[in-house]
């Protein structure tokens, strides 16, 4: 099956600070979502981006489906930032494959 | 955010008791599925619904049965609990027919942190 990779797996910032987090996949895929799991368990859809580029406030989204990534930007970080980010993919079936996730770490 | 209620919460429970967790939606959506999250393991698949009465396993589905028999309903069994089962039990919902069209995003319900002693 499609195998899920995130970078990097911890990330730590002081907020204000922008990062980008990465997902790479092994193969084609028809669907691809990024969701941030907040520190309380909750997991919030952030993105549904197959493909293109899509933006919601100071988060963005860009997936490259020729090249197998996507990328999450983050901007002006805040300290509700903080959680784990996880990219999931779907090839063809609709079992998604999950990364095992980006830890978001922001400071005051 | 979709309708997604899990029951219960939160459970403690002894080691060969059954139990049994309730992932209820209201999103008339076609595809359910029930994840484990372990710390250093992600989420991980235990059985998913393409419809009513259709199941089929996931990666880590020993242990664990499921039915459906309502396209809103999709229960999830530990038939007898054991402590390698505490978990927090995640049920997901995707592709339904909503105002702008087929969505075939998943969402995820608030999560049953079960414990078994």
């Amino acid at each position: 099956g499609i195998q899920v990779e995130q970078s990097p797996p911890d990330l730590i910032l002081q907020e204000g600070a922008n990062s980008t987090l990465r997902c790479n996949f092994s193969d084609s895929v028809n669907n691809l979502q990024w969701f941030h799991q907040n520190p309380w368990g909750q997991l919030i859809n952030l993105f549904y981006i197959p493909s293109g580029t899509k933006q919601n406030g100071r988060l963005s989204a860009t997936t490259v489906a020729t090249e197998r990534y996507s990328l999450l930007y983050i901007s002006s970080s805040q300290t509700t930032d903080s959680g784990v980010y996880f990219c999931a993919c779907r090839q063809g079936s609709y079992i998604p494959t999950f990364g095992r996730g980006t830890s978001l770490i922001v400071h005051p | 955010d979709a309708g997604i209620t899990q029951s219960p919460r939160h459970k403690v429970t002894e080691t060969g008791t059954p139990v049994t967790l309730r992932c209820h939606q209201t999103e008339n959506h076609r595809y359910m599925y029930w994840y484990r999250q372990d710390p250093g393991h992600g989420l991980r698949l235990i059985h998913y619904s393409y419809g009513v009465k259709d199941t089929d396993k996931g990666e880590v589905s020993d242990g664990y049965s499921v039915s459906r028999s309502k396209t809103e309903d999709f229960l999830l069994t530990l038939e007898s609990a054991t402590s390698s089962q505490t978990s927090v039990y995640f049920c997901a919902i995707s592709e339904g027919l909503t105002g702008r069209g087929v969505v075939y995003e998943q969402y995820f319900g608030p999560g049953t942190r079960l414990t078994v002693t």
